[in-house]
């Protein structure tokens, strides 16, 4: 089957402009997560979803940025007003149900370049 | 901060197997000890888990220390498609908000001919 897919894969902007990030993770996938990923460094946690409640949203960075997932599938993160420091990698992360020790499952990433 | 410490790279020759180190001296009672792998230009795998007694999967070997401090994953016969970065990781299995995975920085394995 397939598995949590990513879009797009590489995006450049300017700075101060912004942008979406989409996420879709493997269907039926209650929990989703979103990882920021710098240069050399492990991904760090940024926000998690149980179907569409945003249970836990405290490794966004600032107010500019923002995630949602409407209907509990497909999600969004939105970062407004970009700046040169949000470049990195950005993962998704899909799992069937978090409090069951269900491993996480991680889409390629989007590599989010800030001119 | 991430709750292990792994060396920052080993090397292994192509056939041999892999034996990567991890310390949690801190781990808690309820917490597993997660591995992931991270290939170039790809998302994080999931490789195995364990709690307390050794697992073994298709994938590696995972020994975990009677205290629980620290833990060892083994790749039996490593190939150069396993050279990546690998992640030990401890997570609570939770039922509450928390479960997020806290990476650390790795190591780098690099698999040799």
């Amino acid at each position: 089957g397939a598995g949590v897919s990513q879009s797009p894969r590489y995006k450049v902007a300017k700075r101060g402009q912004d942008v979406a990030l989409r996420c879709d993770p493997i269907s039926g996938h209650v929990s989703l997560f979103w990882y920021q990923q710098a240069l050399g460094q492990g991904p760090e946690f940024l926000t998690y979803f149980q179907n569409e409640a945003q249970l836990d949203k405290s490794g966004l960075p600032s107010d500019r940025f923002f995630a949602e997932r409407p209907e509990g599938s497909v999600s969004t993160l939105k970062i407004q007003r970009t700046q040169q420091e949000d470049s990195a990698v950005y993962l998704c992360a899909s799992s069937p149900n978090r409090g069951r020790r269900q491993p996480q499952h991680f889409g390629d990433g989007t590599r989010l370049s800030i001119l | 901060d991430a709750k292990t410490t792994q060396p920052p790279s080993m090397d292994c020759a192509e056939g041999r197997a892999a034996n990567l180190p991890c310390n949690h001296s801190t781990i808690s009672g309820n917490e597993y000890v997660y591995w992931y792998r991270q290939i170039h230009s790809q998302g994080p795998q999931y490789i195995i888990h364990g709690l307390k007694n050794n697992e073994t999967n298709e994938m590696a070997s995972l020994i975990i220390t009677e205290d629980r401090k620290s833990s060892t994953l083994i790749l039996p016969h490593a190939t150069l498609r396993d050279t990546a970065v690998y992640y030990c990781i401890v997570s609570r299995d939770y039922g509450g908000s928390q479960g997020n995975l806290i990476f650390g920085k790795g190591t780098k394995l690099s698999v040799k001919p």
